[in-house]
């Protein structure tokens, strides 16, 4: 069973430009969360899909952005990217709406120069 | 508000000893409580979990966690450590109305040979 896959690995972007990151979910799962990962902020949640519709949103600015498709899979935006933006974007899965365990891809490691 | 704590940023420890890793909580109810591993550059793969029952849990790797709701801890232990253990620690709660979870600042752990 594939784990849960995220696209791309690696992305240089510059500042004010614009972003999308992509997630796909383990089969069958049908929440995505998203999380930013920085050196100095830790591991901070930034929203969660569950059947199209988000159910949490994190403290992030309106820049931050996302949706989910009806096959689960799930994308980020983030637009007028600025150099704090640079960081770690994990996403993961979880198979119900209660409380299951989350299953991280690896991330997409973003540098915003 | 609810948080997590690790008190511990970094250990250090020789192969063969034991291992323990702190984590404690504060929620208005008990959450649901997890440990996750990340190696460099990896994403965040799952020791175990506490969602309530046993408060002695079995993890993947040789890992246990004990929870113990009067120290509101969770903390990760394991018998004989291994050098392929070096990697951050990172515990997490999240509690109803989703997986939103929230994260300790993580426990980097070195293993001297």
């Amino acid at each position: 069973k594939a784990g849960v896959t995220q696209t791309p690995r690696y992305l240089i972007k510059t500042r004010g430009q614009q972003v999308t990151l992509s997630c796909s979910p383990i089969s069958g799962h049908r929440s995505v969360s998203w999380y930013q990962q920085t050196p100095g902020q830790g591991l901070q949640f930034l929203f969660e899909y569950f059947s199209e519709t988000q159910r949490n949103k994190g403290n992030f600015p309106g820049r931050f952005s996302g949706r989910q498709f009806s096959n689960s899979r799930s994308e980020m935006n983030v637009s007028t990217l600025e150099l704090g933006d640079s960081a770690l974007y994990l996403c993961a899965s979880s198979f119900a709406d209660v409380n299951t365990e989350a299953f991280f891809g690896q991330g997409t490691r973003l540098t915003v120069v | 508000a609810q948080s997590v704590t690790q008190p511990d940023i970094h250990i250090t420890v020789s192969e063969g000893a034991s291992l323990e890793l702190r984590c404690n909580y504060s929620y208005g109810a008990t959450p649901y409580l997890f440990w996750y591993v990340q190696s460099p550059g990896q994403g965040l793969q799952l020791l175990l979990k506490y969602f309530s029952g046993d408060t002695l849990v079995q993890g993947i790797k040789g890992f246990e966690a004990e929870f113990k709701r009067s120290q509101s801890s969770f903390n990760l232990r394991k018998p004989s450590v291994h050098w392929s253990d070096a990697a951050e620690y990172f515990c997490a709660a999240s509690t109803g109305g989703g997986n939103k979870l929230t994260f300790g600042t993580g426990t980097q752990l070195k293993v001297e040979l």
